[in-house]
């Protein structure tokens, strides 16, 4: 079993759509990231959550600390939202653990 | 100016050769890593450089070496290169341990025939 389960790992949504990604993790943490990867196979830091929310445009992330889960969620979604959204939990120093993955395709 | 800048974005080799992927960081921040993205896009960690010491090292084999000039730069050296090392490898930086924010280069995807 991954230390880092994500679901669903593939996600079809029509425009518009409100969009949700889980990410349950089994190891202590100091911080959780939710990363995005684009077709074009860049990978970009979204955010870097400790407790509580953040909020960027339409982008929402939760975390509950106790329950070792984190959400992402996308608001009014689009098709430039298409992309592989990953979560990832810092493990002992420098070490890092990602999940699979999601891959979110978002049609006009 | 692009923060974490790595070279090449492609490599395309053969079976036994040696090759480097160089990475660089402008960002002033103390620790590089490198990553190894397989083909299910599976991201795993390869190496960390802290102020120029290696933190981990995951079970990699001693094919894989990192240099680290400088605080700025973290290269990634493989010999003897084998089918199974085909991937995408992506250098990242960050300030301080786990708890900071990732930075990463594009990636450089590496083809061994």
């Amino acid at each position: 079993k991954n230390e880092v389960e994500q679901s669903p790992q593939n996600l079809t949504a029509q425009e518009g759509e409100f969009i949700t990604i889980n990410c349950s993790y089994s190891v202590g943490i100091s911080a959780l990231h939710w990363l995005q990867q684009h077709p074009g196979g860049g990978i970009v830091s979204l955010f870097m959550l400790s407790s509580g929310k953040k909020k960027h445009g339409r982008l929402i992330a939760t975390i509950n600390i106790q329950e070792k889960h984190s959400s992402l969620h996308i608001t009014a979604s689009h098709p430039r939202d298409s992309a592989v959204y990953i979560c990832a939990v810092p493990y002992n120093n420098n070490d890092m653990r990602f999940g699979a993955g999601t891959r979110l395709t978002v049609k006009p | 100016d692009t923060a974490v800048s790595q070279t090449p974005k492609y490599l395309v080799t053969q079976m036994g050769n040696d090759k480097s992927i160089k990475c660089e960081q402008n960002l002033g921040h103390d620790t590089m890593y490198w990553y190894k993205q397989d083909s299910k896009k599976f991201l795993k960690i390869m190496f960390s450089y802290n102020n120029k010491e290696l933190i981990i090292n995951e079970t990699v084999p001693n094919r894989f070496s990192p240099k680290s000039p400088d605080k700025a730069h973290l290269n990634l050296h493989i010999n003897s290169l084998e089918l199974g090392d085909s991937a995408v490898y992506f250098c990242a930086s960050s300030q301080g341990q786990g708890n900071s924010p990732l930075h990463f280069g594009n990636g450089t995807r590496l083809t061994v025939t």
